[in-house]
């Protein structure tokens, strides 16, 4: 079992560029989420996906887009980055709300 | 709106020398508070969950306690493998996917 993936681990973009960030998790949990840590505070949730099917807004949406793609993927989309954007990237994974979730290895994404 | 502050923002520790962390939170009605661990350059891995004042859980020299308004993360004869930042989580009243974490506490044991 690998438990969750993501890809890329790093990412440079330029201003107003766009990328999707790709996580899967191969555990058959229900539910998906994406944080940004950024250093001095706390994980905060951008999206999350209770189920396959729906997705729901966090406490930082704005600059972002998700998919829910199958059971497994659930994706992050930056259509126009911004520097306030440079962050490491977790997604994690959670079998019944949110309770033991785990976690991939991160995306360091940096703005510029 | 959900507050955790954890505190020290970091602590240095000899290799046996015990210590606790501790996590403040204001939270109506908690449903469930969560401990992580997160190496550098990884992303946090699951500890304990805590669900009501006086429970306590246990693993290896980690010990997790919960009172009505914070938890304690006790560290007992630490050695430098449990150098980590220990982070702590609350889950929203009102929602059963939201949780609100604190900065964390950088534990550092030198041997």
């Amino acid at each position: 079992n690998a438990g969750v993936t993501q890809t890329p681990k790093f990412q440079v973009l330029k201003t107003g560029q766009s990328m999707t960030l790709q996580c899967a998790q191969d555990m058959n949990h229900n539910s998906m989420y994406w944080y940004r840590q950024d250093p001095g505070m706390g994980l905060r949730l951008i999206y999350y996906s209770a189920s396959e099917g729906t997705t729901d807004k966090g406490e930082v949406p704005n600059g972002y887009n998700v998919s829910r793609l199958n059971k497994r993927e659930f994706s992050l989309r930056l259509e126009s980055a911004a520097p306030s954007q440079t962050s490491v990237y977790f997604c994690a994974s959670s079998g019944q709300g949110a309770r033991e979730q785990y976690f991939g290895p991160g995306t360091r994404l940096t703005v510029t | 709106e959900d507050q955790v502050t954890q505190s020290p923002e970091a602590l240095r520790l000899q290799e046996g020398e015990s210590s606790s962390l501790n996590c403040s939170y204001t939270v109506s009605g908690l449903r469930g508070l969560f401990w992580y661990r997160q190496d550098p350059g990884k992303g946090p891995e699951f500890l304990f969950t805590l669900y009501s004042a006086g429970e306590e859980k246990e693993k290896e020299r980690l010990k997790a306690t919960l009172t009505k308004k914070e938890s304690f993360l006790h560290i007992t004869a630490p050695k430098p493998e449990d150098s980590a930042t220990y982070l702590c989580a609350v889950q929203a009243p009102r929602n059963d996917y939201k949780l609100s974490f604190g900065a964390g506490t950088t534990v550092t044991v030198r041997a």
